[in-house]
């Protein structure tokens, strides 16, 4: 089976601007999970999504938005971009069966905003 | 609200040598996660514990979570270049949301 994959891999913006980061899980993963990961705060988790809904959230500003599509891909928005949203998104897909299943992360997109 | 402590931040070992990462919890561990990151990309699956005393191992890596269920340790045995990066641990809080360690740099020296 492919991997998660996200696109893009890499992106610059400047402040104020916008982004959507895409992530696609594993075939037959329903869950997919946004992280934040930065040197200084490690990683963070953002939000989660399981058949189109969100079930679970960190503790972000509204400016960070998801959305999850019928065929289990997820999209990711920040509006009004801050220095200090640079960082590695991460985006992790897993069955979600039970309480506790496996999480399977995709390369990254690393957001650089100036 | 559960935290996850590990130990050493970072651990420069001569190759060939064995070592130990440690993953300490402040509340009963349910799920607890090993992944490994090479610099700047994703988390690799390692392993994953949940009973009480059990231990996993692949490779020269072995993971063990003790008996309380409060501490988990990742053992490498003769080390080599391509364990070099960064460890993290990671366990399933009330929410069964993951909660993540820090993480602990590991750095390889020929």
């Amino acid at each position: 089976k492919a991997g998660v994959t996200q696109t893009p891999r890499y992106l610059i913006k400047t402040r104020g601007q916008q982004v959507t980061l895409s992530c696609s899980p594993i075939s037959g993963h329903r869950s997919v999970s946004w992280y934040q990961q930065t040197p200084g705060q490690g990683l963070q988790f953002l939000f989660e999504y399981f058949s189109e809904t969100q079930r679970n959230k960190g503790n972000f500003p509204g400016r960070f938005s998801g959305r999850q599509f019928s065929n289990s891909r997820s999209e990711m928005n920040v509006s009004t971009l801050e220095l200090g949203d640079s960082a590695l998104y991460l985006c992790a897909s897993s069955l979600r069966t039970s309480g506790t299943d496996t999480q399977y992360f995709g390369p990254g997109t690393r957001l650089t905003v100036l | 609200s559960q935290e996850l402590e590990q130990s050493p931040q970072s651990l420069i070992v001569q190759e060939g040598k064995n070592l130990t990462i440690n993953c300490t919890s402040s509340k009963t561990l349910y799920g607890l996660y090993w992944y490994k990151q090479k610099y700047g990309e994703g988390l690799i699956f390692l392993m994953m514990l949940q009973k009480g005393g059990e231990e996993k191992s692949h490779e020269k890596i072995t993971a063990k979570l003790d008996e309380k269920k409060q501490q988990s340790s990742l053992h490498i045995t003769a080390s080599q270049p391509s364990h070099a990066g960064i460890y993290l641990c990671g366990a399933d809080d009330s929410n069964y949301q993951l909660i993540w360690g820090a993480g602990t740099k590991l750095i390889i020296k020929p």
